[in-house]
């Protein structure tokens, strides 16, 4: 069983829809990450949090919102995706610095 | 910037042996290896620092040569339970894992 929640495990949504992706750690870790991860590629970084705040944006297109509101929680708010934002999102945590990362089970998104 | 992996793929048979190489163009001060079983999440098996040490994870084990900016992992008497995408991940020199960067992985098949 992986230490990292994420909820839902699947989500359909329209392109006009809001959703948000939960993710929720209790390691006691304070850097939490959001990967994207396309069919056959590796994961991509989108979003880390550091001590709850906002430490990398790798160029996200704004319809996605990350939100850290406490050290065990992070969230990802969706809003006029486009279906090649279909993919499998990934959270993961660590201690800061260079440690190891502990992913979720992630969240299947497609978008229609 | 992405680590280079090679092979792409690679099928063994129970009880053989294999190696997985991954290789930067860029100066590494470590090297993190990660195992992702298929619709499952990418699982930690080690990290490597600069120093050339050899870790090791069960008949798995890894060597990091900061001076060719490169890493090896090594999977001695394969059993089916190894099969799965093996991601090496790359942080950039300072030492922060924040930013790791996966390559593209490398698919390992292995049969009875």
């Amino acid at each position: 069983d992986t230490e990292v929640t994420q909820t839902p495990k699947h989500l359909v949504m329209g392109m006009t829809n809001k959703k948000s992706l939960k993710c929720e750690q209790h390691m006691g870790h304070r850097a939490m990450y959001w990967y994207k991860q396309k069919a056959k590629k590796p994961p991509e970084l989108m979003f880390v949090y550091s001590y709850e705040k906002l430490s990398i944006n790798e160029s996200v297109p704004s319809r996605f919102s990350p939100e850290c509101p406490n050290s065990s929680l992070l969230n990802l708010h969706l809003h006029a995706l486009q279906p090649e934002d279909s993919a499998l999102y990934l959270c993961a945590s660590s201690q800061p610095g260079n440690s190891p990362l502990h992913f979720g089970n992630g969240t299947r998104l497609t978008v229609t | 910037q992405q680590p280079v992996q090679s092979p792409q793929a690679v099928i063994l048979r129970e009880g053989e042996d294999a190696v997985i190489n991954c290789s930067s163009s860029k100066a590494l001060y470590s090297v993190h290896w990660y195992r992702q079983k298929h619709g499952e999440a990418p699982v930690f098996l080690m990290i490597l620092l600069k120093g050339g040490e050899q870790k090791g994870h069960e008949k798995i084990s890894a060597s990091f040569n900061e001076k060719k900016q490169q890493s090896s992992l090594y999977l001695t008497a394969s059993q089916l339970s190894y099969s799965g995408t093996y991601f090496c991940g790359t942080g950039a020199s300072g030492g922060s894992n924040y930013k790791l960067t996966f390559g593209k992985g490398t698919l390992l098949t292995v049969n009875p």
